[in-house]
């Protein structure tokens, strides 16, 4: 059964740096591409981040390039998400996601984490 | 990026009846080497993460009953609840993959009339 299990959630100030862990199970982690997707509190779903199944590829959503990284270790089975220069409009649910191939092009997300809150408030 | 828009934003609907639910793409997710649909549409019940329901834009998940079916081709895609039942009661989403980055409707929320 896969599991995606999402922690490092929680409230920091404008400007600060959360580092969020995606701890995965029940597949093999390295031949799946990994994607981050967020919710706003009451509002739809944007996508983030991906990455591929070995980690030399990633891509960004505009709205977090150059502040977000995605990374992975596979001998963790563990994905992860370096939020920097938090923002208030960061403020979110941030899920974890599964795909459905190794490479990061035209990936459908499978299975999906429970989600862990960040909240960016002063 | 490809904008997905989805209509309508809300629908309440009697139980047994039908639900249909519009999803409109500002370019083609038809990839024109295999003929295939990259439109994904989503479940998600309040409290919970989104749950694939339909993917290829007509294919079921495994484990989705088949009351569920999604339809269309190109930019126009609808997913149809045949006769709703309480446990649909949900936000349902599309979703293109056949580009980063990907991209969802803004959801529609389904009700019990």
């Amino acid at each position: 059964e896969v599991q995606l299990l999402e922690s490092g959630g929680g409230l920091d100030q404008p400007g600060g740096s959360l580092r969020l862990s995606c701890a995965a199970s029940g597949f093999t982690y390295s031949n799946y591409a990994m994607s981050w997707v967020r919710q706003a509190p009451g509002k739809g779903l944007e996508w983030v981040s991906g990455i591929s199944g070995l980690g030399d590829t990633t891509s960004y959503a505009d709205s977090v390039k150059g502040r977000f990284t995605i990374s992975r270790d596979n001998s963790k089975n563990t994905l992860y998400l370096q939020m920097n220069s938090l923002r208030a409009e960061d403020t979110a649910i941030y899920y974890c996601a599964k795909t459905t191939k190794q490479w990061l092009v035209s990936v459908l997300l499978d299975y999906w984490g429970q989600g862990t809150l960040v909240t960016v408030s002063s | 990026d490809i904008v997905m828009t989805q209509s309508p934003d809300s629908l309440a609907v009697s139980l047994g009846e039908r639900a249909t639910i519009n999803c409109k793409s500002s370019q083609s997710v038809l990839y024109s080497s295999n003929n295939k649909n990259y439109l994904a549409w989503y479940q998600q019940k309040p409290g919970q993460p989104p749950k694939l329901l339909i993917y290829w834009a007509s294919t079921r998940e495994s484990g989705v009953p088949d009351r569920f079916s999604g339809s269309g081709s190109g930019t126009d895609f609808t997913l149809t609840i045949s006769s709703l039942q309480a446990a649909d009661v949900a936000v349902y989403y599309c979703q293109q993959y056949y580009t980063t980055p990907l991209t969802f409707g803004g959801g529609t929320k389904v009700e019990i009339k």
